[in-house]
């Protein structure tokens, strides 16, 4: 009975390449969340994804972010070109419904660190 | 001004002794309410969704005033193991359900 699964652990990256986030969600949840948290700062909605749909991306920077949710397989962060400020804990959340009332089932986050 | 603003604290409280967090939320219109405890370095997990009757489990009660737009959790005879940071979470229908996150108040428990 896995929880929410998130790989890798840890990411270290030098400015300018390209950071990956997996994350694979519990069985039986079709909702995907990707949020950052900067040190001492609370968590920051960046994107909602069900299967192979973008719901709501209003969290996204504008520029280097994209996500995806596929038929198969996990869903995806995808970060171009990494500045340093990009350094940050990645926590993937996922969800039976997204409707209200339901908390969220987190994994255990990526922490990205761009050198 | 923040939608969710809480006390960043730290709070150092003796082992034993009740402790009791408040946290403001500036949409009027949320309708669901959580607290959640995060540890160092790991991720969120829930402790305890907030009803308007309020509501206790165990050691820990969860209070809610609409009027005034703020959350309450309390925890009695505190442990060592409460010690973590404590994430007040609001969500609402005119933000497509999103949960909106306080930025948490940590608590330290001390023997």
């Amino acid at each position: 009975n896995a929880g929410v699964m998130q790989n890798p652990r840890h990411l270290v990256r030098r400015r300018g390449q390209e950071a990956r986030l997996r994350c694979s969600p519990m069985k039986g949840h079709s909702h995907v969340y990707w949020y950052r948290q900067l040190p001492e700062e609370g968590l920051k909605f960046m994107v909602y994804l069900q299967k192979e749909n973008i719901i709501d991306e209003s969290g996204m920077p504008k520029e280097r972010f994209s996500a995806e949710f596929p038929k198969e397989g996990p869903s995806i962060l995808r970060i171009q070109q990494v500045v340093r400020g990009d350094s940050a804990a990645y926590f993937c959340a996922s969800s039976p419904v997204g409707v209200e009332g339901n908390g969220y089932t987190f994994g255990s986050g990526t922490r990205l660190t761009v050198v | 001004r923040k939608e969710v603003e809480q006390d960043p604290g730290p709070f150092n409280v003796p082992e034993g002794a009740t402790v009791a967090f408040n946290c403001t939320y500036s949409n009027s219109a949320s309708q669901s309410f959580f607290w959640y405890r995060q540890d160092c370095r790991k991720e969120p997990k829930l402790l305890m969704s907030v009803y308007s009757s309020g509501n206790e489990d165990g050691r820990f009660t969860a209070q809610l005033n609409r009027a005034s737009q703020y959350i309450s959790l309390l925890i009695r005879d505190s442990k060592l193991s409460d010690s973590a940071t404590y994430l007040c979470v609001v969500q609402s229908r005119d933000s497509n359900y999103q949960l909106i996150w306080g930025a948490g108040t940590k608590l330290i428990i001390k023997p």
